[in-house]
């Protein structure tokens, strides 16, 4: 069975300024894709990015990118240029067959 | 517009009655599930569906039941039997099952006394 582990529960960053969630996951197979998902105060699950495990090329979306280390088992999200809009909880989430979330972090963004 | 609507939003029930959860798309995507999300948890998979008439159970299926009569739709049912129906419960669909990613609609958030 997979897991996905975020171990930081939150964290906080000042607008305009970089963060970083980690992620980590732990699998058998070789072909999977990987997701981060954002849930604002609104509670609607947002799809932030993908990235599917044969490509080796970090996946990114405008301010959003990601750190992907197969052999780590790794898959950290970066946000650039943190807006207070992005103040939300991050869920990290590895599909192998079915979908598999982290327990998520909540992101504070400061003005 | 394309999406996800699942109502209703709030949704209050007493103790030992059943209550259905709504969750339509039209997005025409084949494959249809519904989660579960409680305080400090990610998300867990109740049900799941690829096709019409066709489901699957997922981690937490106990005290849930599901149809899928139509591609549009895939209600949920809590019953009286779910020791914990207090929670939000959030539809998803995906064009297919397993290479897809899913979209998710609002969310209800069920409380039962």
């Amino acid at each position: 069975a997979q897991t996905v582990t975020q171990s930081q529960p939150e964290m906080s960053v000042q607008e305009a300024e970089t963060v970083t969630l980690s992620c980590t996951y732990d699998t058998s197979e070789n072909n999977y894709y990987l997701f981060w998902y954002k849930q604002p105060p609104s509670r609607q699950m947002i799809l932030v990015i993908r990235q599917e495990a044969y490509k080796q090329q970090n996946a990114t979306e405008n301010r959003f990118s990601v750190n992907f280390q197969k052999a780590a088992k790794s898959f950290s999200l970066k946000i650039s240029d943190s807006q207070l809009g992005d103040t939300a909880m991050y869920f990290c989430a590895f599909l192998g067959g079915k979908l598999t979330f982290g327990k998520g972090i909540t992101l504070s963004v400061r003005p | 517009d394309g999406g996800i609507t699942q109502s209703p939003k709030y949704l209050f029930r007493k103790e030992g009655q059943n209550v259905t959860l709504s969750c339509e798309q039209n997005l025409n995507h084949d494959a249809m599930y519904w989660y579960r999300q409680d305080p400090g948890q990610g998300l867990r998979l109740i049900y799941y569906s690829q096709i019409v008439n066709d489901f699957q159970k997922g981690d937490i299926a106990e005290g849930y039941s599901v149809s899928r009569e139509k591609k549009e739709s895939f209600p949920l049912t809590v019953t009286s039997a779910q020791k914990n129906p207090t929670a939000f419960y959030l539809c998803a669909s995906s064009i297919g099952q397993g290479t897809h990613e899913q979209y998710f609609g609002p969310g209800t958030r069920l409380t039962v006394t």
